[in-house]
């Protein structure tokens, strides 16, 4: 089992430039989510998604950031324009089921830095 | 509302000492609770989970946690600390009853330090 794949693994970008982060969750999971994870705020959820429809978004910072799932096998977040601020480490996360008693595997994530 | 505390931010102990890392929690109803583990430039990795029955819950690694419900509680522990155990800690909460769909709710986390 390949485990929840994330790409890229770090991504150094300047500010105003549009960054798409890429996940693919783990075969068989209904359930991704994508979470910022700062020195300051923790870890935070973004969106997350069912069924590839997203159920709950209020995680998203502002406009600048939208997320798809276009199929059961990959997602996407991307930010534009980009700003110094969005500096985090980005994890993508699947789990079998939403809800219920069911985990979250995590993937090891994708560095961001905007300069 | 669903929330987690973890009261310590560090936890330092020595190796083949005992440890625990605290967790309590809050939610409306009945909860499942998990902790997880962080390592150095990691995703986070599923340690173990409480589900309902025996309040004592063994994971991977030699951990365990201890369900109690009236101090809503739900503490990490480990018998004998390994210096290979040092990393971030996660508690995180999810309603039974709740409606969030698949939400799970983390603590801000604690560094655990082992030192030889």
């Amino acid at each position: 089992d390949a485990g929840v794949i994330q790409s890229p693994r770090h991504e150094v970008t300047e500010m105003g430039q549009e960054v798409t982060l890429r996940c693919k969750p783990i075969s068989g999971h209904n359930s991704l989510f994508w979470y910022r994870q700062t020195m300051m705020r923790g870890l935070e959820l973004l969106i997350y998604f069912n069924n590839n429809v997203p159920i709950d978004d209020s995680g998203m910072p502002e406009d600048r950031f939208s997320a798809k799932m276009p199929n059961a096998s990959f997602s996407t977040l991307k930010i534009q324009p980009s700003e110094p601020r969005d500096s985090a480490v980005y994890f993508c996360a699947s789990s079998l089921k939403g809800g219920g008693a069911y985990e979250q595997y995590f993937g090891p994530g994708t560095r961001l830095t905007v300069t | 509302a669903q929330s987690v505390a973890q009261p310590e931010d560090q936890v330092n102990v020595a190796e083949g000492n005992p440890l625990t890392v605290k967790c309590t929690y809050s939610v409306s109803g009945n909860p499942y609770l998990f902790w997880y583990v962080q390592y150095p430039n990691r995703g986070l990795q599923f340690l173990l989970k409480y589900i309902t029955g025996d309040n004592l819950v063994k994971g991977s690694y030699g951990f365990e946690a201890e369900f109690n419900k009236s101090q809503t509680s739900f503490h990490l522990k480990k018998p004998s600390a390994l210096v290979s155990d040092s990393a971030l800690y996660f508690c995180a909460v999810r309603d039974k009853e709740g409606s969030t769909l698949g939400r799970l709710y983390f603590g801000r986390g604690t560094q655990l330090t082992v030192w030889p």
